[in-house]
């Protein structure tokens, strides 16, 4: 099936520093979704990116739309301890009528405090 | 998480047993998904439903069943554990469009 390769896979930060992660995919997709996973609870909605070459905000997250449609970034600026989970990059699977997401692996942030 | 609420959140089956994820909605969407995940390996679609009545295969549906008898409920069923479905359960709506996403807050399941 189709795949989102999502790197780095973890990280570890200091408190304050900025973190960038990203998702590449070989395949085109129109919209790309930023989610975040806290322990213990199911995947929240970040960003949404609707258009190649965008770039959108949400307080310290920026994330960007390739302008190839087949990749992302997400960075976070100034971390704090708060911003610890998992973050996940997900596309729309537009095959056959299931709307479905697909997601990446997931990216583990661990912030030493 | 308000909107979907999953059913229980924990569960330790021993292999062969049965049981039944429920996963009911108030928000009054059409589609529901039931996903796993599991470490480093993201979250995988199950099985989904579309509307009431109809339920379509996934990525990974083998070892499942499932029932969306009306538009509130729809639950994912193990007929015989296996340990490889140790596993957390997610079940999510859409309402469509891309921000009508909305996910449990999970039923994590071992199978010993």
């Amino acid at each position: 099936g189709q795949q989102l390769n999502q790197s780095p896979q973890s990280m570890f930060i200091q408190e304050g520093e900025d973190v960038s992660m990203n998702c590449t995919s070989s395949s085109i997709f129109n919209t790309w979704l930023w989610y975040k996973q806290d322990p213990g609870e199911g995947p929240v909605l970040l960003i949404a990116l609707y258009k190649a070459g965008e770039l959108t905000s949400n307080g310290r997250l920026t994330a960007q739309f390739g302008i190839t449609r087949k990749d992302s970034f997400l960075n976070i600026s100034a971390s704090i301890p708060s911003d610890v989970g998992i973050y996940f990059c997900a596309v729309q699977n537009y095959g056959g009528s299931q709307g479905n997401l697909i997601f990446g692996k997931g990216t583990k942030l661990s912030v030493k405090p | 998480n308000a909107g979907v609420t999953q059913t229980p959140k924990f569960q330790v089956l021993k292999t062969g047993q049965s049981m039944t994820l429920q996963c009911a909605q108030d928000m009054n969407h059409n589609s529901m998904y039931w996903y796993r995940q599991d470490p480093g390996m993201g979250l995988r679609l199950i099985y989904y439903s579309a509307s009431e009545g109809t339920t379509d295969k996934g990525e990974v549906p083998n070892g499942y069943n499932v029932s969306r008898l009306n538009k509130r409920e729809f639950s994912l069923r193990l007929e015989s554990a296996a340990p490889s479905q140790t596993s957390v359960y997610f079940c999510s709506l859409s309402a469509g469009g891309l921000r009508g996403y909305t996910f449990g807050s999970g039923t994590r399941l071992t199978v010993v």
